[in-house]
């Protein structure tokens, strides 16, 4: 596609449910990050994948929250057990390569746990 | 632990002044130094970037000034304009690793 493309763009749950957040790379997009946007907090580094290698989960802040890519391309942030603290902007971006220089990044899912 | 420091928090100008962010940061392996703009409802979108092997880049009424010995950098937003009004994120990486991001400033600028 042109852009990255994130889904949904708007998601209200209850406390305690589970979420999908799907990202779309831009395609021959290698690397794909997610981050984490919380007012008045910048981005927050969750968790990045570059081609076949293992990915660097290290900024996933529990175990409640884990991401895959299937095919190197589409990737899915999962959620389990929401909190309400999990409520912010949930980013991806995808770069030609890990390190090629800026990131694109989609438009975010807005989650909101009541 | 903030990896790097931005200010100020919010901004505002009058239209055709100048915009300046300053950015801050301690990890001297950092080699790359990206600023974001980002409006309401979009994601962040790369306006302007340096490499600490020169001490200013201009593109179009954006500069970014790098100062490697204070570890320091800046945007600077020349003739600024109302269509500017966003955030701006100062960012910071090295050896392509994830980018570390500073709080962001929310600039006004009155027409």
């Amino acid at each position: 596609g042109a852009g990255v493309s994130q889904s949904p763009s708007n998601k209200v749950t209850e406390k305690g449910k589970d979420v999908e957040l799907r990202c779309d790379p831009i395609s021959g997009h290698t690397a794909l990050y997610w981050y984490r946007q919380s007012l008045g907090q910048g981005l927050e580094f969750l968790i990045y994948f570059q081609g076949n290698s293992a990915p660097d989960k290290s900024g996933l802040p529990s175990d409640r929250f884990s991401a895959e890519r299937t095919g190197g391309s589409v990737s899915t942030l999962t959620i389990q057990r929401t909190q309400q603290e999990d409520s912010a902007v949930y980013l991806c971006a995808s770069s030609w390569r890990q390190g090629s220089g800026g990131y694109t990044f989609g438009s975010g899912t807005r989650l909101t746990v009541v | 632990q903030q990896q790097v420091k931005q200010s100020p928090q919010s901004l505002i100008v009058q239209k055709g002044g100048i915009s300046i962010i300053n950015c801050a940061y301690e990890n001297t392996a950092f080699d790359y130094f990206p600023w974001y703009q980002q409006f309401p409802g979009k994601g962040p979108a790369l306006l302007i970037a340096i490499r600490p092997d020169v001490s200013e880049k201009k593109e179009g009424r954006f500069t970014i000034s790098f100062n490697k010995s204070a570890k320091q950098f800046s945007l600077h937003i020349m003739d600024s304009q109302p269509g500017d009004s966003a955030t701006y994120f100062c960012a910071a990486s090295y050896s392509g690793n994830q980018f570390y991001f500073g709080t962001g400033t929310s600039l006004t600028v009155i027409p």
